[in-house]
């Protein structure tokens, strides 16, 4: 079946640890997002990606970083530049919006990070 | 503050009854997305209504949209248990011309439904 996964479940970090995010999809989509969910909020854009090797910065990018090697991957990257990485992360991808306005997205389970 | 705006925050009704969220947002849109939640998932596409639609339904759900008033509402009826979830309504920012895909999520409507 198609789908989106997310990898690992559950994360921890350390202070001044980096840490990555796995986003992997088999729906052959173009386009990819990163959202962050904090307790009873909703989504906000990360990072998205309209294509291989090409993304851009959404409305909380700073201390994040990502990259789109491969149309099926778009891992994220949490710095220790980020001060309070704790939070729900998901990935979402879905067909290509150049001209045609927002489609559907689809999303992964999340990743859920904590702070030790 | 956030595009969408979701009202209200919480909702709790009796199985078998209609439960009615609402969402508002500040600036013209190409279209309206309604998302459902699952506690602790991720979230999963209900409809699309665009802006030069107003009503429009899948099975229990009917979604319209007031683009005078800038609000929407997702209607769903003889609901069950099983629609238990947060329901979050979603904007793209541009009219008339390519959003890139960006979406601005309100805070959600958590919608708890009594067996």
């Amino acid at each position: 079946d198609g789908g989106i996964t997310q990898s690992p479940k559950y994360l921890f970090r350390k202070e001044g640890q980096n840490v990555t995010l796995s986003c992997e999809q088999n729906l052959n989509h173009d386009a990819m997002y990163w959202y962050r969910q904090d307790p009873g909020q909703g989504l906000r854009l990360i990072y998205y990606s309209q294509i291989v090797n090409d993304f851009q910065k959404g409305d909380i990018a700073e201390g994040y970083s990502v990259s789109r090697e491969k149309k099926e991957s778009f891992p994220l990257t949490v710095t220790s530049a980020q001060k309070n990485p704790t939070a729900f992360y998901l990935c979402a991808s879905s067909p290509p919006t150049y001209g045609v306005g927002n489609q559907p997205q689809h999303f992964g389970d999340g990743t859920r990070l904590s702070i030790l | 503050s956030q595009q969408g705006e979701e009202d209200p925050q919480a909702l709790s009704i009796q199985e078998g009854e209609n439960a009615t969220m609402n969402c508002s947002y500040k600036t013209s849109i190409n279209n309206l997305q309604w998302y459902r939640q699952n506690s602790g998932r991720g979230l999963v596409h209900l409809i699309l209504i665009r802006s030069n639609e107003r009503e429009k339904h899948s099975g229990r759900l009917r979604v319209t949209l007031d683009t005078s008033k800038k609000s929407s509402s997702l209607l769903i009826t003889a609901s069950r248990a099983a629609d238990t979830a947060s329901y979050f309504c979603a904007t793209d920012l541009n009219a008339g011309g390519t959003s890139y895909g960006k979406l601005t999520f309100g805070q959600g409507t958590i919608l708890t439904v009594h067996p």
